[in-house]
């Protein structure tokens, strides 16, 4: 079975410091990894995925993150914070099956101070 | 460009009332279909998947069901509402058969039961 952690159920940050969110994954097959942002009350927008390939990935609003099968991570950076990227991000994993098959984190909730 | 929508946006509802709350997607075809609920504190539940008209997967025993009477529509509904039903309800879409089962989520029916 697969499954996700989220170190750190908040990250408080300053306006134009490095963010950096953790995630671990563990999964019995090379994973799909996946991470996503929720604004408040809205749904889940797609940050960035890993498939193949390039073990960098580079998403949306300036985040990227690499994937590193020797330590089962995944975790989620951008140089500098923006007010605007105070939300809830989510990892996920999938275990390619093709449905049903993502598994999320628990979620970790960014908040970026003046 | 695929679009998906829910509705209501909000919902106040009475315990022991029924619910209906409905997904449609626009601009694809065959997509694979998911419902998810998000309580306070709890991450994303996975609730109920489909694959195809008719066809209805539950994830988790509850008074919910869902049904899939067209494609591109999923709904989820129960004859008598919960407290514990409460909550923020995603529906979330994949392409049939994408080994990566990404998923793009709808805005979101935030539910309360009184």
């Amino acid at each position: 079975a697969q499954s996700v952690t989220q170190l750190g159920s908040h990250v408080s940050v300053s306006e134009g410091a490095l963010v950096l969110l953790r995630c671990n994954y563990s999964s019995s097959v090379p994973p799909y990894l996946f991470w996503y942002v929720q604004y408040p009350n809205q749904g889940l927008q797609l940050l960035l995925k890993y498939t193949t390939g390039a073990t960098l990935v580079k998403g949306i609003n300036g985040f990227e993150a690499e994937f590193k099968k020797s330590e089962t991570s995944f975790h989620l950076t951008k140089p500098s914070a923006h007010m605007s990227d105070a939300a809830e991000y989510f990892c996920a994993v999938s275990d390619q099956r093709g449905y049903s098959t993502l598994t999320f984190g628990k979620g970790t909730m960014l908040l970026v101070s003046p | 460009s695929q679009t998906i929508h829910q509705w209501p946006a909000t919902l106040v509802q009475p315990v022991g009332s029924p619910l209906s709350l409905e997904c449609t997607v626009e601009g694809t075809s065959n997509p694979n279909l998911y419902w998810y609920r998000q309580a306070a504190g709890r991450g994303l539940q996975l609730l109920f998947y489909s694959v195809g008209i008719g066809q209805i997967s539950s994830e988790v025993p509850q008074n919910l069901s869902a049904s899939r009477p067209q494609d591109r529509q999923f709904i989820l509904s129960s004859k008598k509402l919960l407290l514990s039903d409460s909550g923020f309800y995603l529906c979330a879409w994949s392409v049939l058969r994408d080994p990566t089962d990404t998923q793009y989520f709808g805005p979101g029916t935030r539910l309360t039961v009184l």
